[in-house]
């Protein structure tokens, strides 16, 4: 089952503008990752965060982690058209089975 | 980054027939395989997890004679789905965590593999 929900499900902006993208889940987790996924392909690792980190950078990349709210929000700063693709927020909990679950994604389109 | 191969990336079947999908670590050692599904405009729904050496932990729901999945060294997992039918065809992921890392959580992804099923 998901972990997460995302908001929005699908989002639209102009190439240079920011994209922000939420992310909320249920339960306790260790850590929050953000993947990147181009239509028809595998997933891209972005960035991890630690449960007991509050924000975390990566080039464009901006993440922060809630834990009392249980949310994360990841925001892609300078949008390109390459950034066109599905971000998914996964939380991770390691109990003996140590399994990721991926939240329901939001689908990212710039437009040049 | 690490590298996960995955293959076949597409392969269409007769249904009633047997599929396999490989999944293999290229440079690193993963005791730890997962096994996804997901439908198209979809996210990833965890079907099983794969352990070197030892039995799949299947998630709720997923069928473990249907989907038989098998984790004979540290570099190679495969998912077989057998007797495949139309409501089977999908988007077939499989990822893999680097033994040293595996309290990162940091999972590499192969480019999946999908099935269509006649």
């Amino acid at each position: 089952s998901q972990q997460g929900e995302e908001d929005p499900q699908a989002l639209s902006i102009q190439e240079g503008e920011n994209a922000t993208m939420n992310c909320s889940y249920k339960t306790s987790i260790n850590n929050l990752q953000w993947y990147r996924q181009n239509s028809g392909r595998g997933l891209v690792h972005l960035i991890l965060i630690r449960s007991n980190e509050r924000e975390k950078h990566s080039g464009r990349l901006r993440v922060t982690l809630d834990t009392s709210k249980k949310s994360s929000s990841l925001l892609i700063t300078a949008s390109r058209a390459a950034d066109t693709a599905s971000y998914f927020c996964a939380t991770a909990r390691y109990s003996s089975a140590s399994k990721i679950i991926f939240g329901s994604g939001t689908r990212l389109s710039i437009r040049p | 980054g690490a590298v996960v191969s995955q293959h076949p990336s597409w392969v269409i079947c007769k249904s009633g027939t047997s599929v396999k999908i490989e999944c293999r670590s290229l440079d690193f050692q993963a005791t730890t395989m997962f096994w996804y599904r997901q439908f198209p405009k979809q996210s990833l729904m965890l079907m099983a997890t794969s352990n070197e050496g030892s039995k799949a932990t299947y998630e709720q729901g997923v069928e473990k004679d249907k989907f038989l999945i098998n984790h004979a060294s540290l570099t190679l997992s495969t998912l077989t789905v057998t007797s495949a039918h139309p409501e089977d065809s999908s988007f077939y992921i499989c990822s893999a965590r680097e033994f040293r890392d595996a309290n990162t959580g940091e999972l590499f992804f192969g480019e999946g593999s999908r099935l269509t099923v006649l």
